[in-house]
C-alpha cells in the first residue's frame, strides 16, 4: 500500500492566490521529508528539506519566503505557494524517508504529486 | 561544473529484448546510487540501490552497476516487457542529510 500521501493531487487557481500542498506519511514517522518540483520532461529538483520540529533546509535559488514549509508532526509536512504566479506552474512532489539507519540504505518514497496550475 | 546524464535519447525496444539505460556524473563522489521508476503524473517509485563499494546489485529482472572509475552506473532490465515502459531516473546520494540528486530521466518503450 501507499506509504506516502500527498494531496490535492490537482489544484487550479488564480494568479496571486496562495496554496498548500500536504505531505502525510502513512507508515513510518519521519522527522525529515523533501520537497521537490518537476516540469516537464525534467529531472526532480530538490526545493527543500522539511526537518520536524525546525526550519526547512533550502536548495540555493529556492525563495523561502515564496515556498512555506511547516513540519509540525513526525507524520505531516506541508508546502505553501504564496502568491502564486503562472511561472510557478509545475508538478510539485515530497518524499519520505526513514530516518533509522544509515542514508546509504534507504530509499525515499514518494507521493504522487501535486499538479500545480496558476492561471 | 556537476553534472548527472542519463540517455538522452528515448529507448524503444523489442518486447523479450535486455534494455540498459546509462547514468553518468561529474565532479560527484556519491555514497550511494539509486534508481527510481517514475510512470507519467505519478511520484517515482524506488527499485534499486547500490553502493560505492558494490559492484553489481540485482533484484528479479534488474540488474544494476556501479563503477566509481567511470563515474557510471548501469541500469539493465532482462525480458523486457510491455509493462515496464516508464522513465527510469537515476538519483545520487551525497551523503547531506540523505539529499539524491536526480538526472533528468530516460524514457523507455517496450514494444510488444
Amino acid at each position: 500500500g501507499a506509504v506516502v500521501s500527498q494531496h490535492p493531487s490537482w489544484v487550479i487557481c488564480k494568479s496571486g492566490t496562495s496554496v498548500k500542498i500536504e505531505c502525510r506519511s502513512l507508515d513510518f514517522q519521519a522527522t525529515t521529508m523533501f520537497w521537490y518540483r518537476q516540469f516537464p520532461k525534467q529531472s526532480l529538483m530538490l526545493m527543500a528539506t522539511s526537518n520536524e520540529g525546525s526550519k526547512a533546509t533550502y536548495e540555493q535559488g529556492v525563495e523561502k519566503d515564496k515556498f512555506l514549509i511547516n513540519h509540525a508532526s513526525l507524520t505531516l509536512s506541508t508546502l505553501t505557494v504564496t502568491s502564486a504566479h503562472p511561472e510557478d506552474s509545475s508538478f510539485y512532489i515530497c518524499s519520505v524517508r526513514r530516518t533509522q539507519g544509515d542514508y546509504s540504505n534507504q530509499p525515499q518514497h514518494f507521493g504522487d504529486g501535486t499538479r500545480l496550475s496558476i492561471l | 561544473s556537476q553534472k548527472i546524464e542519463q540517455n538522452s535519447e528515448a529507448l524503444n525496444i523489442q518486447e523479450g529484448k535486455t534494455a540498459t539505460l546509462t547514468c553518468n556524473y561529474t565532479n560527484y563522489s556519491p555514497a550511494y546510487l539509486q534508481w527510481y521508476r517514475q510512470d507519467p503524473g505519478r511520484g517515482p517509485v524506488f527499485l534499486l540501490l547500490i553502493r560505492e563499494n558494490e559492484k553489481e546489485k540485482r533484484k528479479e529482472r534488474l540488474k544494476v552497476t556501479f563503477d566509481t572509475t567511470l563515474k557510471q552506473s548501469l541500469f539493465h532490465i532482462t525480458a523486457s516487457q510491455p509493462a515496464d515502459s516508464a522513465t527510469y531516473l537515476c538519483a545520487l546520494g551525497v551523503n547531506q542529510g540523505g539529499k539524491l540528486i536526480f538526472g533528468q530521466g530516460t524514457e523507455l518503450s517496450v514494444k510488444p
